[in-house]
């Protein structure tokens, strides 16, 4: 069955203290792999897609994550976090072809992030 | 570029009774989804369209649920009767759709209905 594992539930970090939420993935076929984030009483937000190419993805604010195949991995990092990084952080899976529902979004529980300053 | 609005934001019934949602997506976007997301858990699709046509309805409720976009803009999804375990955000979604070379596009989420059944 097709699923998407966040590893945390909960992480609590310091400011300038470095991330990695973890996703895993399963899902036959190709992939486009996506996080998502939403800020307290806002929308869901994208933070970065990979469709293809270059396994290493740059997205907004600092966040970057790692596609690994062989690991059915995409998870996100950021070097730094700030304060105003808390939120909760959704992996999300679409199947990578035309057509039907590959374009459904398959999405992990969440990881609530929390950043003391 | 304006968002995906939906409406009401709030909605407070009790069980049995019916109510209905409403979303407008971003002006172009052909596909259309209704996501139901439940307090500790990721979004779940509901239903796909693509313009007016129904693409996967799979995990929709059928016998409560019911969703439709008459004219490929505006979308509705109702629930009649409403039940305990409906209480979600109900999160509706747009996106251009797949393109050649660049694969399925991002979906944009609007601020979605909080939902409580008394």
């Amino acid at each position: 069955a097709q699923s998407v594992s966040q590893h945390n539930h909960h992480v609590i970090l310091s400011e300038a203290a470095s991330l990695e939420l973890g996703c895993n993935y399963s899902y036959g076929g190709t992939v486009n792999l996506f996080w998502y984030v939403q800020y307290p009483g806002q929308h869901l937000q994208l933070l970065l897609k990979y469709f293809s190419g270059d396994p290493l993805v740059k997205g907004i604010k600092g966040f970057e994550a790692e596609f690994i195949k062989s690991k059915f991995s995409f998870n996100l990092r950021k070097p730094s976090v700030q304060w105003s990084d808390t939120a909760e952080y959704f992996c999300a899976v679409t199947g990578g072809g035309y057509g039907g529902s590959q374009g459904n979004l398959i999405f992990g529980k969440g990881t609530k992030l929390s950043v003391k300053p | 570029e304006a968002g995906v609005a939906q409406s009401p934001r709030y909605k407070i019934i009790e069980k049995r009774q019916s109510v209905a949602f409403w979303c407008n997506p971003i002006s172009g976007h052909a596909t259309l989804y209704w996501y139901q997301q439940i307090l500790g858990q990721g979004p779940k699709l509901l239903i796909q369209f693509q313009n007016n046509g129904v693409v996967d309805d799979s995990q929709l409720p059928k016998d409560r649920f019911s969703a439709e976009r008459l004219k490929g803009v505006d979308s509705t999804l109702k629930i009649q009767p409403a039940k305990l375990e409906d209480s979600a955000v109900y999160l509706c979604a747009s996106s251009s759709g797949w393109w050649a070379g660049r694969g399925n596009q991002p979906q944009h989420f609007g601020d979605g209905t909080r939902l409580s059944i008394l």
